[in-house]
């Protein structure tokens, strides 16, 4: 089992709908996880981190973690072609090892 | 202040040259990374420092040297490599907080091409 999973996608969605990307993870002691949102050719940037169970909001960000189940998501509200990237979900996996998986492609059309 | 500088921004090396890229920041993260990406691919953790410690090398071919001269700094020391090893290498730095909470951040990015 990979560390940290996501499903690479496409995911695509129309102009102002709500984009849902997931993450699951394997290690249950981890305790900070991260959104990055990265543009071809140009390196991550970090959107989101979620230490704590339930959801937190930024924008028209909102992740989700569930230590429980082990996954992490990140909603965006209204999505504009300008999201259209690729989302990766990192997590620190062990004292100070930062994984990433595999990231998911959003596109977002008109 | 949450910024991760690399140099260079580009590189071109020769299977046969010797090179350096830097990293530096000035946040008082005490564990810093390089990862690699190439093209479609997430990145790939490399080496971790804790402390200017090495505490992690994921099985990095010899021809990448890390190395961390003080808390603020990370180079990554290349030397004879292959085409293959053209990617996008990434630094980032990082900071455990109360009840392991850790935020990290990451540098532009060097591209280095291997010819």
């Amino acid at each position: 089992q990979k560390e940290v999973e996501q499903n690479s996608g496409p995911l695509s969605v129309p102009e102002g709908a709500i984009a849902s990307l997931n993450c699951t993870y394997s290690d249950r002691g981890s305790q900070s996880f991260f959104w990055y949102r990265q543009y071809s050719g140009k390196s991550p940037e970090l959107i989101m981190f979620i230490y704590s169970n339930g959801d937190k909001e930024d924008g028209r960000f909102t992740a989700q973690l569930n230590k429980a189940s082990q996954y992490v998501s990140l909603l965006i509200r209204d999505s504009q072609p300008s999201d259209s990237a690729t989302y990766l979900c990192a997590v620190i996996v062990k004292t100070d090892k930062l994984i990433f998986g595999t990231g998911t492609r959003l596109q977002v059309f008109p | 202040d949450t910024e991760v500088t690399q140099t260079p921004k580009h590189l071109v090396m020769g299977m046969t040259n010797k090179k350096s890229l830097k990293c530096e920041q000035h946040m008082g993260h005490r564990a810093m990374y390089w990862y690699k990406q190439k093209a479609k691919k997430p990145p790939e953790l490399m080496f971790v420092y804790s402390y200017e410690k090495l505490s992690i090398n994921e099985s990095v071919p010899s021809r990448f040297s890390p190395e961390c001269p003080n808390s603020s700094l990370l180079n990554l020391h290349l030397h004879a490599l292959q085409p293959e090893d053209s990617a996008l290498y990434l630094c980032a730095s990082s900071h455990r907080g109360r009840e392991g909470r850790t935020e990290a951040f990451f540098g532009q990015g060097t591209r280095l091409t291997v010819v």
